[in-house]
């Protein structure tokens, strides 16, 4: 089975541009996280949707951050403008929600952000 | 709010020897879940072993169990037959059943030594 599927990898750009980062869920979870890891602030939990709708973005750092769900397939998170601060590695995962409490969430590969 | 606390930055292990990796979770719920994760250096989150709050015995996986005492809030991984492969950060999570959230712990690095 397909594992949750983030793109792209890696992403190394200017300040200033637009980032977007992209994840496919696995099939059939209704639950999607978006995370962001550094060395600094460990893994924080950026924001949440329970069957496409966000549920909570309080970690949501600023304006410049925006995350949209328009399908149960695909996820985006967005930063524009970005900020060298914004590097850092962001993983989305995806899990079955409170029908299944129990399991866990299933993480993507990352995508490892560069903003020089 | 749940607050999950692992208290060891860093921890080493020889090779096949044992290791135990501390968690210990604030919480007024008296149903949850645990989990450990662990990520290698390839950085992929991989879950390790999980717990049910309302199950009295320690769950198992292979050379992974747990130490989990429910009174004292303390949910601790033991790796037994340490590997090089084990080398990794160990995160403790907390989920509720009220939400889809987990709480992270600070995570603990895991040296193995040949």
């Amino acid at each position: 089975d397909a594992g949750v599927i983030q793109s792209p990898r890696h992403e190394v750009t200017e300040m200033g541009q637009e980032v977007t980062l992209r994840c496919k869920p696995i099939s059939g979870h209704n639950s999607l996280f978006w995370y962001r890891q550094t060395m600094m602030r460990g893994l924080e939990l950026l924001i949440y949707f329970n069957n496409n709708v966000p549920i909570d973005d309080s970690g949501m750092p600023e304006d410049r951050f925006s995350a949209k769900m328009p399908n149960a397939s695909f996820s985006t998170l967005k930063i524009q403008p970005s900020e060298p601060r914004d590097s850092a590695v962001y993983f989305c995962a995806s899990s079955q929600g409170r029908q299944v409490p129990n399991q866990p969430q299933h993480f993507g590969d990352g995508t490892r952000l560069s903003i020089l | 709010a749940q607050t999950v606390t692992q208290s060891q930055p860093e921890m080493s292990v020889q090779e096949a020897e044992t290791v135990t990796l501390s968690c210990t979770y604030d919480t007024s719920e008296s149903d949850y879940y645990l989990f450990w994760y662990k990520q290698p250096p390839s950085r992929q989150m991989i879950l390790v072993i999980r717990q049910e709050a309302y199950k009295q015995q320690n769950a198992t996986e292979n050379r992974f169990s747990v130490n989990f005492q429910k009174a004292a809030k303390s949910f601790s991984l033991k790796i037994s037959d340490s590997q090089l492969g084990d080398a990794a950060m160990y995160f403790c999570a907390y989920k509720g059943t009220s939400g889809s959230r987990l709480t992270f712990g600070e995570g603990t690095q895991l040296t193995v030594n040949p």
